[in-house]
């Protein structure tokens, strides 16, 4: 199958600080990408869809201002966390379809704010 | 909104067990239904996309049943290994779509003892 490469892996970033998250699609073209978060116990919440060439489209009560998404290649999208908070520590995960109807996933980023 | 429910939401088995879980999910608008296995500090692995009631697909000893007029899927796992000890998540295209905006359940912790 497709490969999908998130970086980092793991994260520990000192409160008010700023946070780039990467997510490649390495042996195909995505067009779009879509980040999820995680939190504790629950599942996979989807944060936004990332357009190459173009904004982000964002969940309700996703805050575009703190979670920036960037999708300036037909290969990499990135997601930064602004002026990160103890609230924000989460984990972060991509996905990018390579065709109708299957996504794959990158590895993930556990993100700690302290 | 749609909701996507797993259940159990954790299962511990002894090797060689037969074991099975459930995923229910709306019925009207129903577009496709995935499954991925999840382990740890790894991507969610894909394990089937399903479309059609009555579907029903196998992958080595793991396979899946699809009813989409009432709304549930059901993955099954025949003699139980230790390196099945895993996630399984199961998510539905938003909106009825099939473009990888996916709402995930909360998964269903699977341990298999030696």
């Amino acid at each position: 199958g497709a490969v999908v490469s998130q970086h980092p892996s793991r994260v520990i970033c000192k409160s008010g600080t700023s946070v780039k998250i990467e997510c490649r699609s390495l042996d195909f073209q995505a067009t779009t990408m879509f980040w999820y978060r995680q939190f504790p116990k629950k599942s996979l919440m989807l944060m936004a869809t990332s357009n190459e060439g173009s904004k982000a489209t964002y969940e309700q009560g996703v805050e575009k201002d703190k979670f920036l998404i960037n999708h300036a290649s037909l290969t990499l999208s990135t997601l930064t966390v602004t002026s990160a908070h103890p609230e924000d520590s989460s984990f972060y995960i991509c996905s990018a379809p390579d065709r109708p109807g299957q996504a794959f996933f990158g590895q993930g980023t556990r993100l700690t704010v302290v | 909104i749609l909701n996507v429910e797993q259940s159990p939401q954790s299962l511990h088995v002894q090797e060689g067990d037969s074991t099975n879980f459930t995923c229910s999910f709306p019925s009207s608008n129903f577009y496709a239904l995935h499954w991925y296995r999840w382990e740890t500090a790894k991507s969610p692995e894909a394990l089937f996309v399903m479309t059609l009631n009555g579907d029903e697909k196998k992958k080595g000893r793991i396979s899946a049943t699809l009813n989409t007029k009432e709304g549930y899927s059901y993955l099954y796992i025949k003699g139980s290994q230790p390196e099945d000890s895993a996630t399984y998540l199961c998510a539905s295209p938003a909106g009825g779509t099939s473009y990888g905006k996916l709402t995930f359940g909360q998964g269903t912790i699977l341990t298999v003892h030696p």
